[in-house]
């Protein structure tokens, strides 16, 4: 596709359950974000994948959470043992290498509802 | 502690008048600086950014930022906003320190009257 996609666009669970959030990035991009928005507040990075290989995951806020990117392409974001707090839009977000720092394209996010 | 800061949380403007969003940062060395809009049901959409050299940087959909290093801001502005233009905008910076992640501010939603 032309954009960064994400599915689901919305997610609700339970607490306590796995969720798996996807991210397809631009063709060809090799840099891949995520990032988490909560209600009222800018996005907050998660984790960020040059290639196949987390560059930096330091924005993961425990070990529930956990994201692999296994071809270079499509990442998926996994959280265990989700609680209520988790509630958020989860935000993807590719650019080429190529790209300045900073230049980065979103996809419209994940809305993921922790009941 | 290193930040940015947005201390406009909602602007309401008329259809016509000039805006100015402001964005403040507390970096110990000038970062990387960044205007993106939300719009609603949209991704965010990168309008202008600053890197070094002229202060003025145009972007896009009319919009321009001028970065005060005394001031320590990046200001957007846009002599004429239209009604299309309501949305939330954030501020965001990359650290000079080889880092990728952008931070944002916490964005400031504007509302424009007709």
């Amino acid at each position: 596709g032309a954009g960064v996609s994400q599915t689901p666009s919305n997610k609700v669970t339970e607490k306590g359950k796995y969720v798996e959030l996807r991210c397809d990035p631009i063709s060809g991009h090799t840099a891949l974000y995520w990032y988490r928005q909560s209600l009222g507040q800018g996005p907050e990075f998660l984790i960020y994948f040059q290639g196949t290989g987390a560059a930096d995951d330091s924005g993961l806020p425990n070990d529930r959470f956990f994201a692999v990117r296994p071809e270079g392409s499509v990442s998926t974001l996994k959280i265990q043992r989700t609680e209520r707090g988790d509630s958020a839009v989860y935000l993807c977000a590719s650019s080429s290498g190529l790209a300045g720092v900073g230049e980065q394209f979103f996809g419209p996010g994940t809305r993921l509802t922790v009941l | 502690a290193q930040s940015v800061t947005q201390p406009d949380i909602h602007i309401t403007v008329s259809e016509g008048a000039s805006l100015e969003l402001r964005c403040n940062y507390s970096y110990g060395a000038t970062p990387y600086l960044f205007w993106y809009v939300q719009s609603p049901g949209q991704g965010l959409q990168l309008l202008l950014k600053y890197f070094s050299g002229d202060t003025l940087v145009q972007g896009i959909k009319g919009f321009e930022a001028e970065f005060k290093r005394s001031q320590s801001s990046f200001n957007l502005r846009k002599p004429s906003v239209h009604w299309s233009d309501a949305a939330e905008y954030f501020c965001a910076v990359v650290p000079d320190t080889g880092r990728r992640a952008l931070t944002f501010g916490s964005g400031t939603r504007l509302q424009v009257q007709p």
